[in-house]
């Protein structure tokens, strides 16, 4: 079965400096898509970053970018320049190309110190 | 944003009686989603919907029901709360499972 792991239960990160979230996975599929969301204080889930597993490019949305690493099953988000507004719970998900299932991994909540 | 709205936002019910949890879209997505989210779990699928009247089961189906009577609505239904459903519930949509999955503001359930 399919599984998602976030090994850093808690991270933090002074401003504007940079922070890494790790995230493998487990999965014996060639075609998926990988996901990184945020939850903020407020509970609203917000997607952060999507990667296709067929793309070899990492994803990057401004300070956003991700390190995919396919042999090693490895999805880690790097954040840049850390603001007070990135303060959330992060988690990793993973779908399989042509199923309706996603998996989350338990989430990395990142603090951000002034 | 995404239109999509959960209702009610909280609630307070007792173990044994039956409870219902309404998602609502705007965006007309075919696909919609019932997660719930405990502390040291993250979010696990309860059941999905691939349109309407068609829905299928996640990893945490047991003691829950759906229905989708319109490509809008999707009802997620607690038939005999138990307090081990305690938890917050989210909705989520999505015009193709592959993309992103937008999700609604959550209910916050507590069975007592």
């Amino acid at each position: 079965a399919q599984t998602v792991t976030q090994s850093q239960p808690e991270m933090s990160v002074q401003e504007a400096e940079t922070v890494t979230l790790s995230c493998t996975y487990d999965t014996s599929e060639s075609d998926y898509y990988l996901f990184w969301y945020k939850q903020p204080p407020s509970r609203q889930m917000i997607l952060v970053i999507r990667q296709e597993a067929y793309k070899q490019q990492n994803a990057t949305e401004n300070r956003f970018s991700v390190n995919f690493q396919k042999a090693a099953k490895s999805f880690s988000l790097k954040i840049s320049d850390s603001q007070l507004g990135d303060a959330a719970m992060y988690f990793c998900a993973y779908i399989s190309s042509g199923t309706y299932k996603y998996i989350f991994g338990t989430g990395t909540r990142l603090k951000v110190l002034a | 944003d995404a239109g999509i709205t959960q209702s009610p936002r909280h609630k307070v019910t007792e173990t044994g009686t039956p409870v219902t949890l309404r998602c609502h879209q705007t965006e007309n997505h075919r696909y919609m989603y019932w997660y719930r989210q405990d502390p040291g779990h993250g979010l696990r699928l309860i059941h999905y919907s691939y349109g309407v009247k068609d829905t299928d089961k996640g990893e945490v189906s047991d003691g829950y029901s759906v229905s989708r009577s319109k490509t809008e609505d999707f009802l997620l239904t607690l038939e005999s709360a138990t307090s081990s459903q305690t938890s917050v519930y989210f909705c989520a949509i999505s015009s193709d499972p592959a993309e992103t999955q937008y999700f609604g503001p959550g209910t916050r359930l507590l069975v007592l």
